[in-house]
């Protein structure tokens, strides 16, 4: 199966901040990588696909990039409800697996 | 109100079985990829099978193969997830989701963009 790394694993950051988060696959998976928010007690919020496609209705400050093994979601301008944790996912090929998460907390 | 709900959760002792159940409501079942994903006390997400839209095509994730059988019944718009030989590593919350599979020039993209609430499947002795 494929392994999917995420860092940082936590990050303190504060309203406004820049913030970006990396993910990185154990071996090439084209594009096929998916942004997920998890806010406790709620279910994961599907931010981006395909690695760089915004989701219907995610605020644009979200984005996502990269391609093969290394992927990036940055959000440009935190704002005080993306306090959260955030997962990779990938699709490349079965069985789908995530990466274990980086929680954003406040600084 | 596009929403899915799952049921069936329980406690079980370990070899047992349970059968949840995800029930959907606002769209139509048959037009999507559905699956089921679980999250154990402590850890992060970890996607357990999905089933396509006519459940002609399967996938599971290779600890649960020959134990959980995901099926669908599109006319009562319910996903289902039967659970034997359960293990204590089974413990989790379980959720279905429903995926776009998006296409694009490059090809289809899982996107899961309806979650459910979750069940909760404890197994202990």
């Amino acid at each position: 199966a494929i392994q999917l790394t995420q860092s940082p694993s936590s990050l303190s950051a504060s309203v406004g901040d820049r913030v970006t988060i990396t993910c990185r696959a154990s071996q090439g998976i084209r594009d096929d990588l998916g942004w997920y928010q998890r806010k406790p007690g709620q279910a994961p919020k599907l931010l981006i696909y395909a690695a760089s496609s915004l989701q219907s209705g995610v605020p644009s400050r979200f984005s996502g990039s990269g391609s093969g093994t290394d992927f990036t979601l940055t959000i440009s301008s935190l704002q005080p409800e993306d306090f959260a944790t955030y997962y990779c996912l990938q699709d490349f090929n079965y069985p789908r697996t995530f990466g274990p998460g980086t929680t954003v907390d406040m600084k | 109100e596009v929403q899915l709900v799952e049921s069936g959760g329980g406690w079980v002792q370990p070899g047992g079985s349970l059968r949840l159940s995800c029930a959907a409501s606002g769209f139509t079942l048959s037009s999507y990829w559905m699956t089921w994903l679980r999250q154990a006390p402590g850890m992060g997400l970890e996607w357990v099978a999905n089933i396509f839209r006519d459940g002609s095509e399967i996938h599971y994730l290779d600890s649960v193969k020959g134990r959980f059988t995901i099926s669908r019944d599109n006319a009562k718009n319910s996903l289902y997830l039967q659970m034997n030989s359960l293990r204590a590593e089974d413990t989790a919350v379980y959720y279905c989701a429903r995926d776009l599979d998006i296409a694009t020039e490059s090809g289809y993209y899982d996107a899961f963009d309806i979650w459910g609430r979750g069940t909760t499947v404890t197994v202990s002795s």
